[in-house]
């Protein structure tokens, strides 16, 4: 079935950091791509996606690429907050629309220090 | 536009009772899923609710079940309570159910089984 790998750290860096959270998937087809975010005591909130091959997504200065050939969608982003501490989720829908619901990796704990 | 609800936030239930989730997707969504994340586990699918009609469901025993009503609202509802059902579940809402259509997450009820 479809799966997703990325590292669960957790992840540790000081503030203006780069950053980069690797994910890779295993899939059939084309799935879309997605980046969620959970801050402590809340739900998920979309961060980025990408829908198909090259695609990139981007928000509040955070980066994806679709990438087909590595089945991966690594997460960057230039200068990191102490804002920007959460746990961060890859994710997949399967083409052809869920079957499975989203198909979410384990969750990178992020920690910015100031 | 309202995000989604989620009622209530906090619940604690004894082993061998029942309980029921409410979730209000976002406005215009007609598609609501439902996850269920734990420490161990991480998040995993539920099932997934489309014009009424449950679509997928997920690797979850009979005890969990759900409904969609007209409004889109959806409840979920779980029987016979074990300890290990206690989790954060998560509902989330979109415009449709195929693979491009991102998912908005609620806040989630925290349900604790003692």
């Amino acid at each position: 079935g479809d799966s997703v790998t990325q590292m669960e750290g957790p992840v540790t860096l000081s503030e203006e950091a780069c950053l980069t959270i690797n994910c890779t998937y295993t899939a059939t087809g084309y799935p879309s791509l997605f980046w969620y975010v959970q801050y402590p005591g809340e739900g998920l909130q979309l961060l980025l996606k990408a829908t198909k091959a090259d695609d990139k997504g981007s928000n509040k200065g955070f980066e994806a690429t679709y990438r087909k050939e590595t089945t991966s969608f690594h997460l960057e982003k230039g200068s990191v907050q102490v804002s920007d501490s959460a746990v961060y989720f890859c994710a997949l829908s399967a083409q052809g629309g869920g079957a499975d619901g989203l198909t979410f990796g384990k969750g990178t704990h992020l920690i910015i220090q100031p | 536009k309202a995000g989604v609800t989620q009622t209530p936030r906090y619940l604690i239930k004894t082993r061998g009772q029942q309980v029921t989730l409410s979730c209000s997707p976002i406005s215009g969504h007609r598609s609501v899923s439902w996850y269920q994340q734990t420490p161990g586990q991480g998040l995993q699918f539920l099932f997934e609710y489309f014009s009424e009609t449950q679509r997928n469901k997920g690797n979850f025993p009979g005890r969990f079940s759900g409904r969609q009503f007209s409004n889109s609202r959806s409840e979920m509802n779980v029987s016979t309570l074990e300890l290990g059902d206690s989790a954060l579940y998560l509902c989330a809402s979109s415009l449709s159910w195929t693979a491009s259509y991102e998912q908005y997450f609620g806040p989630g009820t925290r349900l604790t089984v003692t």
